[in-house]
């Protein structure tokens, strides 16, 4: 069974700060998709990663896959109040997997 | 719009009397899914379906039930519901599963008493 860990757990930040959050995983990525989930909510796709190495840019959001296939990580520029939610990663095999998640709170 | 709409929102139910929560999506997906959310546990998934008359055990498919009779609806079925299935549930679907995104519902805040 495919383990997947986030990290932190929790992160209060203040706007305009920049933060990084990580997912690591017990086996190699069929296909990697993060999501944000806003309170009351279901969870937003945010990006697919598919192949080692990959690096997509949302906006302030940097998504990079790791060379092995096997972590990944998400880099926000300058957050914003807007920005606070549960970031989620996901491995899009047969089933969709997810890691505990990483809770973001951007005070304004 | 492209949407994936549960109902109901909130239910609050007693031990052992059946309900079953609909999930209906407009976007002509093969694959749909149920997710269950607790705290501390995460999202896991229930059932999952990759076409009609397809599905197939999650990772938390005790006590649960599904069909898919028809390519736009996944209803999720609690036969006898139990309070430790008091949860926060969400059904999704894809275009075609593996690799593709999904959409998922605003969720169904089940309370089991």
């Amino acid at each position: 069974t495919q383990l997947l860990e986030q990290s932190p757990q929790f992160l209060s930040i203040q706007e305009g700060e920049n933060l990084t959050v990580y997912c690591n995983s017990s086996s190699v990525f069929s296909s990697l998709q993060w999501y944000r989930q806003e309170p009351g909510e279901g969870p937003v796709l945010l990006v697919t990663v598919v192949t080692g190495g990959e690096v997509k840019k949302l906006k302030r959001l940097t998504f990079q896959f790791g060379d092995a296939r096997k972590d990944s990580s998400l880099h926000i520029t300058a957050a914003q109040p807007g920005d606070t939610g549960l970031y989620l990663c996901a491995n899009a095999g047969n089933m969709l997997t997810f890691g505990g998640g990483t809770r973001l709170m951007v005070k304004p | 719009e492209a949407q994936v709409t549960q109902n109901p929102r909130y239910l609050i139910t007693v031990t052992g009397k059946k309900l079953t929560v609909t999930c209906s999506q407009n976007m002509n997906h093969e694959y749909m899914s149920w997710y269950r959310q607790d705290p501390g546990l995460g999202l896991r998934q229930i059932y999952y379906s990759m076409n009609v008359e397809v599905t197939d055990k999650g990772d938390v498919p005790e006590g649960y039930k599904v069909s898919r009779k028809e390519k736009r609806n996944f209803p999720l079925i609690l036969e006898s519901p139990s309070p430790n299935q008091t949860s926060l549930y969400f059904c999704a679907s894809s275009l075609f599963g593996q690799g593709s995104g999904y959409t998922f519902g605003s969720g169904t805040r089940l309370t089991v008493v």
